[in-house]
């Protein structure tokens, strides 16, 4: 019965490389949602996705970043070029179809870019 | 827009004193979701309880409890009898179904410290 599973949960890049952080639901999910931890501060929206597509991206910047939620396999927040002020914690979400069920969270990834 | 305001960025008490974490919302949505999440140093997120909008009861379970009060757009938490293991940062989250799916808006945190 597993949970969200979030890898890595360390990941460190130098600038300009690329990160891929991997997200997998809870099985049965079909909804995911990834969030983004600044240093010392709450979690903000980034992405809403359901199985090959993206729904609100409202929250990711417009460039560099991008998420996909293929229909066979876990769903990847890619950062091509990395900064510095990309380091924080990244946390996907996953819930069932229905709207009004609770989102469960993993671990995070922790990003640090050196 | 919505939108999660906790006005306590630290609070510090003593083993045993019962502490008050504030949470007050902004909505337009007749519909929403009302959570709070707690973050140990570890640093993943513990999901601690959800409240839906038309359900006004205040809650307990354990040490902890809730109170909404709707007509102030209050979510207020209160850990009764403290411990040092509280020690945490506690969120407060809303969602909303505009838009579609129930993306959630969270506050920025409560650093909650509890020392013997």
């Amino acid at each position: 019965n597993a949970g969200v599973m979030q890898n890595p949960r360390h990941l460190v890049r130098r600038r300009g490389q690329e990160a891929r952080l991997r997200c997998s639901p809870v099985k049965g999910h079909s909804h995911v949602y990834w969030y983004r931890q600044l240093p010392e501060e709450g979690l903000k929206f980034m992405v809403y996705l359901q199985k090959e597509n993206i729904i609100d991206e409202s929250g990711m910047p417009k460039e560099r970043f991008s998420a996909e939620f293929p229909k066979e396999g876990p769903s990847i927040l890619r950062i091509q070029q990395v900064v510095r002020g990309d380091s924080a914690a990244y946390f996907c979400a996953s819930s069932p179809a229905q709207v009004d069920q609770p989102q469960h969270f993993g671990d995070g990834t922790r990003l640090s870019i050196l | 827009a919505q939108k999660v305001t906790q006005a306590q960025t630290e609070i510090s008490v003593v083993e045993k004193e019962d502490v008050t974490l504030d949470c007050v919302y902004e909505t337009r949505d007749t519909t929403y979701y009302l959570f709070w999440y707690k973050q140990p140093p570890s640093g993943e997120l513990v999901f601690l309880i959800r409240r839906n909008s038309f359900d006004e009861q205040n809650e307990i379970s354990g040490r902890y409890s809730w109170n909404f009060q709707k007509s102030t757009s209050s979510f207020n938490f209160t850990i009764t009898a403290s411990q040092v293991v509280d020690s945490a940062v506690y969120f407060c989250a809303l969602s909303g179904l505009t838009g579609g799916g129930n993306k959630l808006t969270f506050g920025t945190g409560t650093q909650l410290k509890v020392e013997l």
